[in-house]
């Protein structure tokens, strides 16, 4: 069975820093994404980056990356240059087969705090 | 505009009677999906469908049904909800799962209390 875990359940960072926002998972399969949202306090859920487990290189947005290690199934978005806007909850979660269907898997999320 | 759309944002319900939470894409997606949202618990599939007509159980059906009659549409059915159906729900839906680009677009949620 897929398993994503986020083991933080809250972070504060100072704006302008950099923060890093842990993700493992498990899995058995060969094939699968990775993916982090982002839910600020007014409830949507925005797509931030993805990595596919045969990319060969770290996806990254802007000032989001991705610090994908396979051996290691861990996942970590890395937020450069924090913002107050970045405070939210973000959610990893995991796209692969189950049951011979396609599934998304969901972390329980973290909240991050950006301090001014 | 792109977008997944759901209605109502808000309910609340008394116990038993039937209700159902309505969602829209116009992106032609074929995946389609309903979530909830609990704290600590982050999202649950309830149910997913691959394309009109095909849907499947996800991690926490009980207590609800779905349909999937048209491509753009895939309502969330409570039959007769529980106050342990009280949560924040997410629709979602993407082209598939299958790439990179097949990201889940969200609905803005509905909150659903039952009493």
């Amino acid at each position: 069975a897929q398993k994503i875990t986020q083991t933080q359940p809250g972070m504060f960072v100072q704006e302008k820093e950099a923060v890093t926002l842990d993700c493992t998972y498990d899995t058995s399969d060969p094939s699968y994404g990775l993916f982090w949202y982002k839910q600020p306090s007014s409830g949507e859920m925005i797509f931030l980056i993805y990595q596919g487990s045969y990319d060969q290189q770290n996806a990254t947005e802007g000032r989001y990356s991705l610090n994908f290690q396979k051996a290691r199934k861990s996942a970590n978005l890395v937020i450069s240059a924090s913002q107050l806007g970045d405070s939210a909850m973000y959610f990893c979660a995991m796209r692969g087969i189950q049951g011979g269907s396609e599934k998304l898997v969901f972390g329980k999320g973290m909240k991050l705090t950006v301090n001014p | 505009e792109a977008q997944v759309t759901q209605n109502p944002r808000y309910l609340i319900t008394v116990t038993g009677k039937k209700l159902t939470v309505t969602c829209s894409q116009n992106m032609n997606h074929e995946y389609m999906s309903w979530y909830r949202q609990d704290p600590g618990l982050g999202l649950r599939q309830i149910y997913y469908s691959m394309n009109v007509e095909v849907t499947d159980k996800g991690d926490v059906p009980e207590g609800y049904k779905v349909s999937r009659k048209e491509k753009r549409n895939f309502p969330l059915i409570l039959e007769s909800p529980s106050p342990n159906q009280t949560s924040l729900y997410f629709c979602a839906s993407s082209l598939s799962l299958a790439a990179s680009t097949d990201t889940q677009y969200f609905g803005p949620g509905t909150r659903l209390t039952v009493l």
